[in-house]
């Protein structure tokens, strides 16, 4: 399996501008989280989904922020509108029920705003 | 919810002497506590888990200790390498019960000098 595939790897944009970004977690994984780290807050969890159902998005900064799931093997992570403050890596992670409790990390998107 | 508090933030420590890093936990209902490393620049991966059945599991020159009573748990690292240095972050969860979020510590960035 080619793990947690994250896009894009770097993202420069200008405040105001609108960020998606995207994950694909490792097939069969029911799991998906997305993480945000920054070195004042460290990884901080924003939202997670099983079965493609957000669970828990009570750490979703803002009504600017938005998450989706689509289906098993899609979501993103939408910004609107985008904020400096927003400028940090966002990891992707899945897992699978009855696994180990291991989480699987994508590469994660490093995502700067001027 | 959970509260995951991690020390030190930085640790030096010579080749070939041990490093431990500590950490506490609040919600009693965590049964499941992570240590993953991450190095510069990459993804955050899982070295050691423990469950709160056990109190101590080793792994190579790795080692995890866990105190249920007073909330705490640490990880040993034996014989320190220049390749140890990275990022350490402990987790804690509630496998199971309805509880999947994996909450982190704020991380420890550990060198080890030659």
């Amino acid at each position: 399996d080619a793990g947690v595939i994250q896009s894009p790897r770097h993202e420069v944009t200008e405040m105001g501008q609108e960020v998606t970004l995207r994950c694909k977690p490792i097939s069969g994984h029911d799991y998906l989280f997305w993480y945000r780290q920054t070195m004042m807050r460290g990884l901080e969890l924003l939202i997670y989904f099983n079965n493609n159902v957000p669970i828990d998005d009570s750490g979703m900064p803002e009504d600017r922020f938005s998450a989706k799931m689509p289906n098993a093997s899609f979501s993103t992570l939408k910004i609107q509108p985008s904020e400096p403050r927003d400028s940090a890596v966002y990891f992707c992670a899945s897992r699978k029920t009855g696994s180990t409790g291991e989480l699987f990390f994508g590469e994660g998107s490093r995502l700067t705003v001027l | 919810g959970e509260n995951v508090e991690q020390h030190p933030s930085t640790l030096s420590v010579q080749e070939g002497d041990s490093a431990v890093i500590k950490c506490t936990y609040s919600d009693s209902a965590s049964n499941y506590f992570p240590w993953y490393k991450q190095e510069l620049g990459k993804r955050p991966q899982l070295i050691i888990d423990i469950r709160s059945n056990v109190g101590e599991k080793k792994d190579q020159r790795i080692a995890v200790t866990l105190n249920k009573t007073a909330k705490h748990f640490s990880l040993h690292i034996t014989e320190t390498q220049p390749e140890d240095s990275a990022v350490y972050f402990c987790a804690a969860s509630s496998l199971g019960g309805g509880g999947n979020k994996l909450t982190f510590g704020t991380g420890t960035q550990l060198k080890v000098e030659l």
